[in-house]
C-alpha cells in the first residue's frame, strides 16, 4: 500500500552541525509535502511545507528539498542548536486526501 | 499553539467507561482531525471533518466516535475504553483546501 517512512529512526548531531532528516514516500500522486517538529509533551509544530512544482525552499536555518524522480524528501536543519533536539515527521497528501504522517525520527544534539 | 485547545490534558479511566476528549479551535478553520500517537508508530488518523455536516473515517475509527458540535468543536468519543486504547491523542485543524495542519497540545490518556 501507500506508506511515507524515513530512512532513520535516530539522529546525533553535534552542536554547530548541519542535519539531515529523510523521508521517502510511495503515493506518485502526492502533490504536498510537510515536516513537522515534536518536542516532548507538546504537539507536533508546522516547520515548512513544499508543493510538488517545487524541488526546494527555505526557511529560517531549514530547508526542504524534494526529489519526485526517487520519491524523496528531505529537512535540512543549518547550525543545529540545542532546541532543535526533537522528534521530526515528513507528512504528504494528494488532493483533498487528510495528510499521512511517517513514523518519524529522533533528533538528538550533542552539546 | 493556543489557537487549538485540548481538554482534559490528562485523563486515567477504566475498562468499560465511556469517556469523551474535547477539542476546541479559534483559527476559524473548517477541517479537523483526530490522531492517536503510539510510540513508535507515529501519527494515526482516527476521524475526520472537513465541515459540520462531514465525518470521515480515518485509518483506526473502530472503538472510537467523534461530534462536529459547531465549526469550532470536535469531540472524540470512547464507548466503552479498552487498555489498548491507552495513548497520546491530539486534535488537529486546517483551512479548507490547505493542508498545512495546526496540532493540539495533547490528551494523555491512560485506560487501566
Amino acid at each position: 500500500g501507500e506508506s511515507v517512512g524515513l530512512h532513520l529512526p535516530t539522529l546525533s548531531v553535534q552542536e554547530g552541525d548541519n542535519s539531515i532528516i529523510n523521508c521517502a514516500y510511495s503515493n506518485s500522486a502526492s502533490d504536498y509535502f510537510i515536516w513537522y517538529k515534536q518536542e516532548s509533551g507538546k504537539g507536533p509544530q508546522f516547520i515548512i511545507d513544499i508543493r510538488s512544482n517545487m524541488d526546494k525552499r527555505q526557511g529560517q536555518r531549514v530547508t526542504v528539498l524534494l526529489n519526485k524522480t526517487v520519491k524523496h524528501l528531505s529537512l535540512q536543519i543549518a547550525a543545529t542548536q540545542p532546541g532543535d533536539s526533537a522528534v521530526y515527521f515528513c507528512a504528504e497528501n494528494s488532493g483533498n486526501t487528510p495528510l499521512v504522517f511517517g513514523k518519524g525520527t529522533r533528533l538528538s544534539v550533542i552539546a | 499553539d493556543a489557537d487549538v485547545t485540548q481538554t482534559p490534558r490528562n485523563r486515567i479511566t477504566k475498562t468499560g467507561k465511556r469517556i469523551m476528549l474535547e477539542c476546541s479551535q479559534t483559527k476559524g478553520h473548517d477541517r479537523m482531525y483526530w490522531y492517536r500517537q503510539d510510540p513508535g508508530l507515529g501519527l494515526r488518523l482516527i476521524y475526520y471533518s472537513f465541515d459540520v455536516k462531514d465525518i470521515n473515517k480515518g485509518e483506526i475509527s473502530d472503538g472510537y466516535s467523534v461530534s462536529r458540535q459547531a465549526q469550532a468543536k470536535f469531540s472524540l468519543s470512547l464507548e466503552s475504553a479498552i487498555p489498548n486504547q491507552t495513548a497520546l491523542y491530539f486534535c488537529a485543524t486546517s483551512e479548507g483546501g490547505r493542508e498545512t495542519q495546526y496540532f493540539g497540545p495533547g490528551t494523555r490518556l491512560l485506560v487501566l
